[in-house]
């Protein structure tokens, strides 16, 4: 099994700008997390699926972070629009139950300048 | 979920055996201590999970203490490659947000 991928995996962009975070999970796995990690606030929870839909978004930091899966195998985390303090790698997970062990991708670098 | 407390760094001898001490005196009854790992560059990567007794598998042994206060997390032979930051974690059953919490960053030195 090649893991959780994540694309990219180096993002720069500039203030302003969309960004478009991908992640596909282990097949089979039904829940799907999106995690943010930075020095100051280490790894932090935005979001989580449970068969594709989202179970709590409590935090996700303000309205211009939004998370979609559209199927069992795809999930976006989008910026609009980004900022310099988005400036993160953000990491998805995912388990193959509710209360299973999580399995995390390699991240995206996301750099807003 | 209860708070963890955990060295922010330890160094271990290539070969020797790492022991990393987890305070969790507010735990309760139905939680759960996890382990995580994360080596530099890469996402966290789990390595053992226990409620009361203690647990053993291919890459680490899990020692609780009897009143479930405080628990070890054992690496019998550490090599360079177990260098990373080690998050021990407390969960409820059914919950699923990981509080990660700022680790113990162990290195394994030749």
């Amino acid at each position: 099994d090649a893991g959780v991928i994540q694309s990219p995996r180096h993002e720069v962009t500039e203030m302003g700008q969309e960004v478009t975070l991908r992640c596909k999970p282990i097949s089979g796995h039904n829940s799907l997390f999106w995690y943010r990690q930075t020095m100051m606030r280490g790894l932090e929870l935005l979001i989580y699926f449970n068969n594709n839909v989202p179970i709590d978004d409590s935090g996700m930091p303000e309205d211009r972070f939004s998370a979609k899966m559209p199927n069992a195998s795809f999930s976006t985390l989008k910026i609009q629009p980004s900022e310099p303090r988005d400036s993160a790698v953000y990491f998805c997970a995912s388990s193959l139950s509710f209360n299973e062990k999580l399995f995390f991708g390699s991240g995206t670098q996301l750099s807003v300048l | 979920d209860a708070k963890t407390t955990q060295p922010p760094s330890m160094d271990c001898a290539e070969g020797r055996a790492a022991n990393l001490p987890c305070n969790h005196s507010t735990i309760s009854g139905n939680e759960y201590v996890y382990w995580y790992r994360q080596i530099h560059s890469q996402g966290p990567q789990y390595i053992i999970h226990g409620l009361k007794n203690n647990e053993t598998n291919e890459m680490a042994s899990l020692i609780i203490t009897e009143d479930r206060k405080s628990s070890t997390l054992i690496l019998p032979h550490a090599t360079l490659r177990d260098t990373a930051v080690y998050y021990c974690i407390v969960k409820k059953t059914g919950a699923n947000n990981l509080f990660f919490g700022t680790g113990t960053r162990l290195t394994v030195i030749p």
